[in-house]
């Protein structure tokens, strides 16, 4: 079974739409990154976050874990054809952030923006 | 500026081939990874290299070896392809400082084994 369970596993909506994907882990997340990965390319990264209730924006993105640390969720408004593309979280699972770059990773999410 | 390249982009092997993916950066990172990519398994970290003259096992090392060939190189090779060695591999990079977990990644690359 994953350490991360990303739901839902893929996403249809309409262009203005809002979305919420969300992140789970059974262990504690010391750090939760986003990343979005377009059809046949490479991850970019969007955001990080470490401290328990945290929350953070970058455009019509917002990003936030939960005050326990085990679940993070990622929530898009208005959205837009430039949004599709399989998110995915990556987490490091090491007390102190000791993994060094060596993230576990969710198994993704496809969103599709139709408009 | 490239980032992070990978070649090749595509290959398709026959079951026991053998072959190399090459991946270099261009950004003066000390770390590099290699992962694949599989249909609803997310990405795997296969292996690793936290600095330049040192390797290590990821998750699913089986099947490949690695080398660090300098600081900028870092290349995955399978020396009998099987089948279930198809899939999305991607190198990637990350410096010594920035956020610990924002990693540079390459385009991919594509290898079907028949």
């Amino acid at each position: 079974s994953q350490e991360l369970e990303q739901s839902p596993q893929s996403l249809i909506v309409q262009e203005g739409k809002n979305l919420t994907i969300n992140c789970t882990s059974s262990k504690t997340l010391y750090g939760l990154y986003w990343y979005k990965q377009k059809y046949g390319e490479g991850l970019i990264f969007l955001m990080m976050l470490q401290k328990g209730g945290e929350e953070k924006s970058h455009e019509k993105i917002t990003a936030k874990l939960d005050e326990k640390k085990q679940q993070s969720s990622l929530h898009i408004t208005a959205s837009q054809p430039s949004h599709a593309g399989i998110y995915l979280c990556g987490a490091d699972l090491n007390a102190g952030g000791t993994s060094y770059g060596k993230l576990t990773f969710g198994q993704g999410t496809i969103l599709t923006v139709h408009p | 500026n490239a980032g992070v390249t990978q070649t090749p982009k595509f290959q398709v092997l026959k079951t026991g081939q053998s072959m190399t993916l090459q991946c270099a950066q261009d950004m003066n990172h000390n770390s590099m990874y290699w992962y694949r990519q599989d249909p609803g398994m997310g990405l795997r970290l296969i292996y690793y290299s936290a600095s330049e003259g040192t390797t290590d096992k990821g998750e699913v090392p089986n099947g490949y070896n690695v080398s660090r060939l300098n600081k900028r190189e870092f290349s995955l090779r399978l020396e009998s392809a099987a089948p279930s060695q198809t899939s999305v591999y991607f190198c990637a990079s990350k410096g010594q400082g920035g956020i610990t977990g924002e990693l540079f990644f390459g385009e991919g690359s594509r290898l079907t084994v028949l």
